[in-house]
């Protein structure tokens, strides 16, 4: 059971835009603006996307962008393209300094 | 460019077994990050299971492995290791290093090690 909650899938159309959702406490999402988010395509190692909420690295595309209120975390997708259909995972340090993860998120472009 | 090599895979029967897999680092600063291990369940999630700082060897273990994992370096080596020690079949996963760019946050990962545990 992971500790941060994700929903289990989203999708979208070519050129949409999506939001996936990322729920943990006052104890990690909530406390920190240390929530990142990591993709995954099958057989791979995850790529960092965001880090510290909002912070993208130079080698992500600027479609992918993040934003926090309160306990909940959220990475947005905007002009869908095939490629993006992936598992998309947020992460969060934690009061006791962890880090924990979201169980995943399986983006699928229509 | 920053690269984590990391061993093969290995078969483990349990009933006592452990395992150490180790992730061969370059084109960085060894000392200057952190190295975290993350498994990987088939078909599950990320499960962070801790880190270490190479340059004072302190580390950082979750909760539920605490007792059973070790992560080491070999600076000289520039090199990471992990040993997992009591294996059951919950254990069979896939293993990943990850440089810890920042705090909390990991911008290059080895390419995983398979562990399999099995009678």
């Amino acid at each position: 059971q992971s500790v941060l909650t994700q929903p289990a899938s989203v999708s979208g159309s070519p050129g949409q835009s999506i939001t996936i959702s990322c729920t943990g406490t006052g104890s990690d999402v909530g406390a920190y603006n240390s929530v990142s988010w990591y993709q995954q395509h099958p057989g791979k190692a995850p790529e960092l996307m965001i880090y510290d909420v909002t912070n993208r690295p130079s080698s992500v595309s600027g479609r992918f962008s993040g934003s926090k209120s309160g306990n909940t975390a959220s990475l947005a997708i905007s002009g869908l393209q095939a490629d993006d259909e992936a598992e998309y995972y947020c992460s969060s340090s934690t009061n006791i300094n962890t880090v924990v993860f979201g169980g995943g998120t399986k983006l699928t472009v229509l | 460019q920053v690269q984590l090599v990391q061993s093969g895979a290995e078969v483990k029967k349990p009933v006592g077994a452990s395992v150490t897999l180790s992730c061969k680092t370059s084109g960085y600063v060894f000392t200057n990050y952190r190295i975290a291990w993350v498994r990987q369940a088939r078909g599950q999630g990320l499960e962070w299971m801790g880190w270490i700082s190479p340059d004072d060897r302190t580390t950082k273990y979750v909760g539920s492995l605490q007792d059973r994992v070790s992560m080491t370096t070999d600076t000289s080596a520039r090199t990471a290791y992990m040993e997992l020690r009591s294996l059951t079949s919950d254990d069979t996963a896939r293993y990943y290093c990850a440089r810890e760019w920042g705090l909390y946050y990991f911008d290059s990962w080895g390419q995983g090690s398979l562990v399999t545990v099995s009678s």
